[in-house]
């Protein structure tokens, strides 16, 4: 079945160092992949969609400087965390679509655990 | 009405129960509808997509309303591993099936505890 990796899945980083969470689609390719971030008890809060080979679409109140997305391949996309900040400490999932129209699901990496001291 | 609602929830219910779960959604274009669980600290993870005529999984049935805006989840016989947190989500895509347009909405979840 479809899997999508997420790397690092746990990681404690100090206040102003910069973070970067890959995803990868692993048996199949994606030209979009999403990011999310969850606070505890929240719902899942969509950051951004990635897409290959182009700028990402940033959803409202997300800053792109603070949260850098690279897609470079149809399988792997990267979310860097700039001068991650204690507020930043958050559950970040991706996700990556397969099939299409109708037809077409979202599957989810296991998520990245940020922890910003 | 919010994008994705649920009913709040928690549901504490013995093994054996049968449980509902029911969401509605009020973006009348949506086209797209799935039950996710989702355990403490895990990924979502896909349970059923929902189909027009109603779907069955086993134990899990999920039934979509269109006329209602209205989609719900039955779990018969209930497990402990059924103890999770339950996601309505809807593809935001407005009837647009050109690209991957849409991306998901999620609902808050309802929490599910199955007891012995």
């Amino acid at each position: 079945g479809a899997v999508v990796s997420q790397h690092p899945s746990r990681v404690i980083c100090k206040s102003g160092t910069s973070v970067k969470i890959e995803c990868r689609s692993l048996d199949f390719q994606a030209t979009t992949m999403f990011w999310y971030r969850q606070f505890p008890k929240k719902s899942l809060m969509l950051m951004a969609t990635s897409n290959e080979g182009s700028k990402a679409t940033y959803e409202q109140g997300v800053e792109k400087d603070k949260f850098l997305i690279n897609h470079a391949s149809l399988t792997l996309s990267t979310l860097t965390v700039t001068s991650a900040h204690p507020e930043d400490s958050s559950f970040y999932i991706c996700s990556a679509n397969l099939g299409a129209g109708i037809q077409e699901t979202q599957y989810f990496g296991p998520g990245t655990r940020l922890l910003v001291l | 009405r919010k994008e994705v609602e649920q009913d709040p929830g928690p549901f504490n219910v013995p093994e054996g129960a049968t449980v509902a779960f029911n969401c509605t959604y009020s973006n009348s274009a949506s086209q797209s509808f799935f039950w996710y669980r989702q355990d403490c600290r895990k990924e979502p993870k896909l349970l059923m997509s929902v189909y027009s005529s109603g779907n069955e999984d086993g134990r899990f049935t999920a039934q979509l309303n269109r006329a209602s805006q209205y989609i719900s989840l039955l779990i018969r016989d209930s497990k402990l591993s059924d103890s999770a947190t339950y996601l309505c989500v809807v593809n935001r895509q407005d009837g647009n099936y050109g690209g991957s347009q849409g991306n998901l909405i999620f609902g808050k979840g309802t929490k599910l505890s199955v007891k012995p």
